[in-house]
């Protein structure tokens, strides 16, 4: 059975960088068949793709999150990461990883992590 | 506010059948593949329903999606109180080039 788990500090200072980790176990992240994603549920409002990438390294983001976003691959490890710069009050939120159903980022989300609160303030 | 409109609640008695709606345009729903998901409380997103109306495997199928122009339904019948989440819908975004969501639906269960 396929499982994701989100890591990371559950509190950062505005302006600094976010940084998660989701560890894959239960198969590989090397797998042509899919991509893997980041999405967030901030309190009070809807779910918002954050980007995601291919094991090979190709990486599709959020365009308005794009110009604070880098999501890479660590095959070796069997995990991806997210850093989000410039954070603010505004990106306080729920994150989840999550695997895209085929190799293509407009596939829906079969798999998810359970989350993980990250908090932006000082 | 999210690019996919849906209404912020829904509720229905036991065993009856409820609708949830998620309303978008031409360049999201109207072209591209809908999907469902369903998140329990303290749980993770499951994803319910893809490519319009199929369900992933494991689903009931009392769970069943559908689709018409720019907007798109999900129904469940014989409605039970683990139904009780809230429902998110989502696709593509072709002008956007990204992927949306609707701002979610609380189902509750009378």
């Amino acid at each position: 059975q396929l499982q994701l788990q989100e890591s990371g500090p559950g509190l950062v200072k505005p302006s600094e960088t976010l940084s998660l980790t989701c560890s894959v176990s239960g198969g590989s992240i090397s797998s042509s068949g899919y991509y893997w994603g980041w999405i967030r549920l901030p309190p009070g409002k809807g779910l918002e793709w954050i980007g995601s990438l291919y094991y090979s390294g190709t990486t599709h983001y959020n365009p308005s999150l794009k110009s604070r976003v880098t999501i890479s691959v660590d095959t070796s490890n069997n995990q991806f990461s997210l850093k989000l710069s410039s954070v603010t009050a505004a990106d306080t939120a729920m994150y989840h990883c999550a695997r895209h159903l085929w190799a293509t980022a407009l596939a829906p989300f079969d798999y998810w992590g359970q989350g993980t609160l990250v908090t932006v303030s000082s | 506010q999210s690019v996919l409109t849906q209404p912020p609640s829904v509720s229905a008695a036991p065993l009856q059948k409820v609708t949830i709606s998620c309303s978008g345009s031409s360049s999201n729903i109207e072209n591209n593949f809908v999907s469902w998901y369903q998140q329990l409380p303290g749980t993770a997103p499951k994803l319910l329903i893809y490519q319009d109306n199929k369900r992933l495997s494991g689903i009931p199928d009392r769970f069943s999606g559908s689709k018409s122009g720019t907007s798109a339904t999900l129904a469940i019948t014989g409605l039970q109180t683990g139904d009780e989440a809230d429902y998110y819908c989502g696709t593509w975004d072709s002008s956007l080039n990204n992927v949306v969501f609707g701002g979610g639906t609380k189902l509750t269960v009378l």
